[in-house]
């Protein structure tokens, strides 16, 4: 168990839709990041948020955007889903921004139709 | 950010020593070289991270030579537990970005 929470676990989206993802950070980590994984692919570095801003962004379209609240939660959301957003993504805090280590989250399972 | 190599799957047994090895030619001076290993339908895990010379923790061992332009993480004994999806990671402290290749698929055999 890491503290990290994600919700929802499973769900299901049409094209053109709109998703948001939920995360609770570990206590005391100030920094949360987000990445895709597809099947079978490693985990994509999405964007990361420090202390409510971005800090850091992958190589991920604008429709793309995220939060993060002044207790360190965050929200990922996707406008316009497309059926390559299919994926598992994956929520992880930690203590500091330029740390290599990650506490992640068991991830919220989005399928596109 | 440096672009990370390594085997697609290994096969071990167990009580074996495993050592699996990521290559990254392109690492910056202040990059640092972490290693997470991952469950089917779970998160990663952190492993082991270092920048140079050799770190060992409770549950693994890194060894990174002086051109850091490889790392190798070597597990001790592993068991059936072990069998899971190892990633090396480079983290670029500048832009806050880490990122995960392929990963190695380690299937450790009774």
């Amino acid at each position: 168990e890491t503290g990290v929470t994600q919700s929802p676990t499973h769900l299901i989206k049409t094209r053109g839709q709109q998703v948001t993802l939920r995360c609770s950070s570990q206590s005391g980590h100030n920094t949360v990041s987000w990445y895709q994984q597809a099947l079978g692919q490693g985990p994509q570095f999405i964007f990361q948020y420090y202390r409510e801003e971005e800090n850091g962004r992958g190589n991920f379209p604008p429709r793309f955007s995220g939060l993060q609240f002044p207790n360190y939660s965050s929200e990922l959301n996707v406008n316009a889903l497309e059926l390559d957003d299919s994926a598992l993504y994956l929520c992880a805090s930690s203590l500091a921004r330029n740390t290599g280590e990650l506490f992640f989250g068991e991830g919220s399972r989005l399928t596109v139709l | 950010l440096a672009k990370t190599t390594q085997p697609i799957s290994m096969d071990s047994y167990e009580g074996q020593e495993v050592n699996i090895t990521c290559s990254h030619n392109n690492i910056a001076t202040n990059d640092y070289i972490t290693w997470y290993q991952q469950f089917p339908s779970q998160g990663p895990r952190f492993i082991i991270q270092g920048y140079k010379t050799k770190v060992t923790n409770e549950v693994a061992s890194l060894f990174i030579p002086a051109d850091r332009k490889s790392s190798t993480l070597s597990l001790p004994r592993v068991s059936l537990s072990d069998t899971a999806v190892y990633y090396c990671l480079v983290g670029d402290r500048v832009n806050n970005d880490m990122r995960f290749g392929a990963g190695t698929r380690l299937t450790v055999k009774p």
